[in-house]
């Protein structure tokens, strides 16, 4: 089965700058990559995802990038705000009505 | 975006007996849901796929006789932990991706908090 590989687990970056987090899954199959934050004792909240016919995708302060070959995405923030301060997930399916497989997380910190 | 309504949002029991967590699709029929469980910490883990009229199937190392799934309806499916024990408190999580929307994008419950105490 599909296996998503998260980088860092955690994260600390200055008020401002921008920070990346990687993931890399084993599926080839896989056609759906959706990024999630998530705070603490709330449901994950979708922030951008990207299917597998794009390359990149933006929304304001944030991107994903995807490359099929070497099986990994990332997700980009520029800016980084403390607010941004949250565990994020990423993750990969086949698409259609197949479950989300979840890296394991990266506690991104943003100081003031 | 569609609806995921979970219930109870927490719930306090004790040592040995039985608990009912409840998942909706409040605007979109869900012939397949998905049951995740999240230790503190740690990632959605997926337990089990609710299949509306058949049997869930289950992750590999999760108790199907503990963890039973019902899903009778096109909109409601519920995952009872049968005799919990301290080590099932965990946070757990439904989801469901609808059909037709036009979006592969999956919708989770507000989550439940269960602690066995």
């Amino acid at each position: 089965g599909e296996n998503v590989e998260q980088h860092p687990s955690t994260l600390s970056v200055q008020e401002g700058d921008s920070a990346v987090i990687k993931c890399t899954y084993s599926d080839s199959a896989s056609n759906y990559f959706p990024w999630y934050k998530q705070e603490l004792g709330k449901r994950p909240q979708l922030i951008i995802d990207i299917r597998s016919n794009v390359g990149e995708k933006k929304d304001q302060r944030i991107a994903v990038t995807l490359n099929k070959t070497a099986k990994h995405f990332s997700l980009h923030i520029t800016e980084t705000q403390p607010e941004d301060s949250a565990v994020y997930f990423c993750a990969a399916s086949i698409g259609g009505n197949t479950p989300l497989v979840f890296g394991k997380g990266t506690r991104l910190s943003v100081i003031a | 975006g569609a609806v995921v309504s979970q219930h109870p949002s927490w719930v306090i029991c004790k040592s040995g007996t039985s608990v009912k967590i409840e998942c909706r699709s409040l605007d979109f029929q869900a012939t397949t849901m998905f049951w995740y469980r999240q230790f503190p910490k740690q990632s959605l883990m997926l337990m089990a796929t609710s299949n509306e009229g058949s049997k869930a199937t289950y992750e590999q190392g999760v108790e199907k006789d503990k963890f039973l799934i019902n899903h009778a309806s096109l909109t409601l499916s519920t995952l009872t932990v049968t005799s919990a024990h301290p080590e099932d408190s965990s946070f757990y999580i439904c989801s469901a991706r609808p059909a037709d929307r036009g979006t592969s994008e999956a919708f989770f419950g507000q989550g439940t908090r269960l602690t066995v105490v």
